[in-house]
């Protein structure tokens, strides 16, 4: 089900180091999984999506892990900098009554130490 | 290609009155979803509309809250008799498909006093 009305939990990290943020899925149905960003006072911007059959996919300095046995799903940072700074809400794609439904998770916030 | 279009940005609206809210995707979508989010939480599903039809309401409360996407022109989520538990973050996202991304607008924020 949708996590309402839980705070984000928040990760800290130097600038410069790499950041892992996890996420968990329930339905092992879902077969797309997308990764958005959203910087305070703004929309969810697209990160990096990846398909059920496959197990990484890499962007400019992200990658996203699907580990399907265990239903969860991993957005790595190389290199954070400040302008990473913001929420992270994995969000997969699932059949319901016949249809797709996009269906985010609780999210968490990412806070860069200069 | 213009992005998801959000009206208005921000919107005042005291207890008892209606609050429409207009999201124009992206061109080509035909698939649009509406979520709300509350400060330092989640967003959570509302609507899923395509053309003309209401696919899944589910996130939607039974009372005051309505959505609807004409054959021509934005979709409008209308919320009537307003109350300050209404208060929060409005986000349209469209997309083209059901198994590609969804765009977001950049949100409508309601302040009901």
């Amino acid at each position: 089900g949708e996590n309402v009305g839980l705070h984000l939990p928040t990760l800290s990290v130097q600038e410069g180091d790499n950041s892992i943020i996890n996420c968990a899925y329930s339905n092992s149905a879902s077969d797309y999984f997308i990764w958005y960003k959203q910087e305070s006072g703004k929309g969810p911007q697209f990160i990096i999506d990846i398909r059920s059959n496959m197990d990484k996919r890499q962007g400019q300095r992200v990658t996203v892990l699907l580990n399907k046995t265990v239903k969860h799903l991993s957005l790595q940072i190389a290199a954070t900098q400040p302008g990473d700074s913001a929420v992270y809400f994995c969000a997969e794609n699932r059949e319901s009554g016949g249809y797709q439904k996009v269906t985010f998770g609780i999210g968490t916030k990412l806070q860069v130490i200069p | 290609n213009a992005g998801v279009m959000q009206n208005p940005r921000h919107l005042v609206r005291r207890r008892g009155q209606e609050a429409r809210l207009r999201c124009s995707p992206m061109k080509g979508h035909s698939h649009v979803y509406w979520y709300r989010q509350l400060p330092e939480e989640g967003l959570k599903f509302m609507v899923y509309l395509q053309k003309e039809n209401i696919i899944d309401e589910s996130g939607m409360p039974k009372e005051r809250f309505s959505a609807e996407f004409p054959k021509e022109g934005p979709s409008i989520l209308r919320i009537q008799q307003v109350v300050r538990g209404d208060s929060a973050a409005y986000f349209c996202a469209s997309s083209p498909d059901w198994d590609t991304e969804a765009f977001f607008g950049q949100g409508t924020r309601l302040t009901v006093v």
